[in-house]
């Protein structure tokens, strides 16, 4: 059984542009997660998606933005980037939200560098 | 405001020898409790969902419980491939998890 898919897992970009990572989750699963981790505050809830709606939205600004598709992939996209969106952003996908002896099972991440 | 805190944030052990990792929490009306094991370079691998005080669950050496302000994840007898990040996270009824930043295990031969 397939495992989430995060694609790239390296990403170089200048300050000012934008990038799109994406997300496939586990076959099945039709709620996906997004997180950014970094050394200093850990991992921070970004969004989460289900059935092509976005269900709950973290503390973070417009630049950050996400859909996902009919076949539950995901895609979340940052704008004008920043030096301090330097992370790794992980995928999180789970059966639903009624559904959480599950757990959820996350992806191997984007290491994005803003240079 | 939802919160969790893990400590210690570092813990070094020799191997074989028993430990046990905190998780304080304050959420309104807890969904349930994660615990995750991260290796560098990795995303995190789920390991437990607990959902009520008294429940207890195990795998191999590692042992999670649950109290109403807390849950701990006890390691007996640890071996070198248990060093890694151990992650606590709890879901609020909002269904966002919100993470601790850690605890930070090596385990030495």
């Amino acid at each position: 059984k397939a495992g989430v898919t995060q694609t790239p897992r390296y990403l170089i970009k200048t300050r000012g542009q934008q990038v799109t990572l994406s997300c496939s989750p586990i076959s099945g699963h039709r709620s996906v997660s997004w997180y950014q981790q970094t050394p200093g505050q850990g991992l921070q809830f970004l969004f989460e998606y289900f059935s092509e709606t976005q269900r709950n939205k973290g503390n973070f600004p417009g630049r950050f933005s996400g859909r996902q598709f009919s076949n539950s992939r995901s895609e979340m996209n940052v704008s004008t980037l920043e030096l301090g969106d330097s992370a790794l952003y992980l995928c999180a996908s789970s059966p639903g939200p009624d559904r959480l002896g599950y757990g959820y099972t996350f992806g191997s991440g984007t290491r994005l560098t803003v240079v | 405001e939802d919160q969790v805190t893990q400590s210690p944030e570092a813990l070094r052990l020799q191997e074989g020898e028993s430990s046990s990792l905190n998780c304080s929490y304050t959420v309104s009306g807890l969904r349930g409790l994660f615990w995750y094991r991260q290796d560098p370079g990795k995303g995190p691998e789920f390991l437990f969902t607990l959902y009520s005080a008294g429940e207890e669950k195990e795998k191999e050496r590692l042992k999670a419980t649950l109290t109403k302000k807390e849950s701990f994840l006890h390691i007996t007898a640890p071996k070198p491939e248990d060093s890694a990040t151990y992650l606590c996270a709890v879901q609020a009824p909002t269904d966002k998890l919100i993470f601790g930043t850690g605890t930070r295990l090596q385990v030495f031969p």
